[in-house]
Order: structure tokens, then sequence, then C-alpha cells
């Protein structure tokens, strides 16, 4: 069964340091997302990606977001300089498209700022 | 608002049912979703209901949509201890409304006692 697959498992970072989260959606799905959980929190959207282009956005992804589609393939969140209070799990889901298609979740990528 | 609600927490006994409850606030969304989420794994999509259901079956998973008062159930039958974990409801405001991300719950930690 095909399924969204995001590296590293587990990335620790030094405060200030970028760093750059991929995911490799299912290939025929054409929007994109990001969502982040802060340890014991709820799951908060961060960006949507259709298209080459962002879609929609949250107050959460300033100007230390990014996200890129370098290749066709994968799918990656960069943080410029990363805070503290980056320290989250980070999904990355896929969906075919409009209307009825779910969206499919990777298995996270946990940060650790210290 | 974007607020979508659960109880923090439910502890039943094994073979019991659990009832986990969330509220929404978009009377168009589309799609409403309950995901599994383990400790330390990732989202795990158990089941769905479409908006103009009002009641959905799949094995012991019941869920009843009551769409008046935003109102989503998940009702697990003869609950197992494998069902502890995090649960969350999460909303598809769907394509009239102009976006396509998910709004999750806040979660429900469900505690199952052998």
């Amino acid at each position: 069964e095909p399924e969204v697959t995001q590296t590293p498992s587990h990335q620790v970072t030094q405060m200030g340091q970028e760093v750059i989260l991929r995911c490799v959606p299912i290939s025929n799905h054409l929007y994109f997302y990001w969502y982040r959980q802060i340890l014991g929190q709820k799951v908060e959207f961060l960006v949507s990606f259709y298209n080459n282009e962002i879609s929609e956005k949250s107050e959460i992804f300033d100007d230390q977001f990014s996200v890129e589609r370098p290749d066709g393939s994968n799918f990656t969140l960069k943080i410029r300089s990363t805070k503290l209070e980056d320290s989250a799990m980070y999904f990355c889901a896929s969906r075919p498209g409009q209307g009825n298609s779910e969206a499919f979740f990777g298995q996270g990528t946990r940060l650790t700022v210290v | 608002g974007e607020d979508v609600e659960q109880s923090l927490f439910l502890s039943v006994r094994e073979g019991d049912s659990s009832v986990i409850n969330c509220t929404y606030t978009d009377s168009s969304s589309t799609y409403l979703y309950w995901y599994k989420q383990e400790p330390g794994a990732g989202l795990q999509l158990l089941t769905y209901i479409f908006s103009n259901m009002d009641m959905k079956q799949d094995q012991r998973l019941t869920v009843l949509l009551n769409k008046k008062d935003k109102h989503l159930s998940l009702r697990i039958a003869d609950t197992q201890t494998g069902d502890s974990a995090i649960y969350f409801c999460a909303e598809d405001p769907g394509v009239l409304s102009g976006t396509y991300k998910y709004i999750f719950g806040t979660g429900t930690r469900l505690k199952v006692l052998a």
C-alpha cells in the first residue's frame, strides 16, 4: 500500500541552526501539507502546497519556514534558524485531489532543538 | 473560530465500550475523521464519516454524527488494552470553504484498564 515517508524520524539540532525535514508524498497526489504537534498538544496546520506553490499557511508559518518540492518527488520543510519552541513532531501529509480525498500522513519527524 | 473540542481523558475497563466525543465548528465540513496516535507514533486513520450520514459502523467502531449540534462521537466496542492511545477528531471544511486543511481536535487520551 502506498505511504507517505518522512526522514529522519528524529533530528536533534542546536538553536539557531537550519534544519530540513524531508517527505516523500504518495506519487500521484497533488496536495501536500505540513502539520506540527508540540508534545502533549494538538496537531496544528502549518502549510499546504499545490501546483508548486503555497496555497494556504497558518500564523505559525512565518518567515523562518519555507517549503519546496525540488524534484517532483520530495517535499521539504526548512526552518532557517531554529528556536527552542520549534521542538515538535512534524507530520507531512498528501492527498490526491479535491473533494473526498483522504489525507495520508507520514509517521512524523521528531525535531528536538537544544 | 476553528476550534475542535474534545474531552482530554477517558478511562475505561477492558471489555467495556468507550465513547469519545468531539464538537466541531464549521457547519460546511464535508468529512470528519478519527485518527489514533499511539505513544511516539504517527497518525493512523481509523475511520471517517461524510457529512450527509448520521452513522457509520466499521467492525468495533461506530461513528455518530449530529450535524445540528455539530457533535461527533466515536464508540469503540469491547475496548482492549491495545486501544489505549490518543484519539483525534479532525474536520475537513471542504472545497467550498476555500481551504483544504484538516482542523484537528485537542485529542482524547484513552486509557484502558485491565
